[in-house]
């Protein structure tokens, strides 16, 4: 079976510029997470969708936005792109949303703004 | 709100000798806790989770960790590491709590480089 694919594998953008990163949960996954991993850093919680609905969000501003889709695969935007935004952009699927559920990771979307 | 730390950054370690990784959280609720692994330029793999029962929790690649509930610490140990294990290795949790899913907060990771 697929496991969680994530798509673009990099991305070169300039500042103030938007981008769009998607994912791909493994099938029969309900639950999808973004995480940011800046360079040298663990990754930070963005957002949890499942059933289409956001069910947590970190402490992100609001040029971070994110929505799943009716096959559970889901988009992260990003508008007006700062040089912070520079990262590794990391997507997850779980099962459920239960706090044992581990999670499933993509090999993420390394996003780099000139 | 949680926080995990992670004390060592780097491990320098030779092949074939003993590692521990050491990870202490901290949180208002009781937590699952889970360590994962990232290769280079690769997303996160799980490594092994701690959910209930025996607090001392195994991989299939000779990794052990011990949950310490009252020094809140998760320790990640292997007796005899190989080149493959340069890594670098995250420790998580995440809440008990329903309604809080099961989004993980990460410690900042330790990279191990073993070397020959």
């Amino acid at each position: 079976d697929a496991g969680v694919t994530q798509s673009p594998t990099h991305l070169i953008k300039t500042r103030g510029q938007h981008v769009t990163l998607r994912c791909s949960p493994i099938s029969g996954h309900k639950s999808v997470s973004w995480y940011q991993q800046v360079l040298g850093q663990g990754p930070q919680f963005i957002f949890q969708y499942y059933e289409k609905e956001e069910r947590g969000r970190g402490n992100f501003p609001d040029r971070f936005s994110a929505r799943q889709f009716p096959n559970y695969s889901s988009e992260l935007n990003v508008n007006a792109l700062l040089l912070g935004d520079s990262a590794l952009y990391l997507c997850a699927s779980s099962l459920f949303l239960q706090g044992n559920q581990p999670q499933h990771f993509g090999d993420g979307t390394r996003l780099s703004i000139l | 709100a949680q926080s995990v730390t992670q004390l060592d950054s780097q491990v320098p370690v030779f092949e074939e000798a003993p590692v521990e990784l050491r990870c202490n959280y901290s949180s208002s609720v009781s937590v699952y806790l889970f360590w994962y692994v990232q290769y280079p330029n690769q997303g996160l793999q799980l490594l092994l989770k701690y959910l209930s029962g025996s607090t001392l929790v195994e991989s299939i690649n000779g990794f052990e960790a011990e949950f310490n509930k009252s020094q809140t610490s998760f320790h990640l140990r292997k007796p005899s590491v190989h080149i493959s294990d340069t890594a670098e290795y995250f420790c998580a949790v995440s809440d008990k709590v329903k309604a809080a899913g099961n989004k993980l907060t990460f410690g900042g990771g330790t990279r191990v480089l073993v070397k020959p």
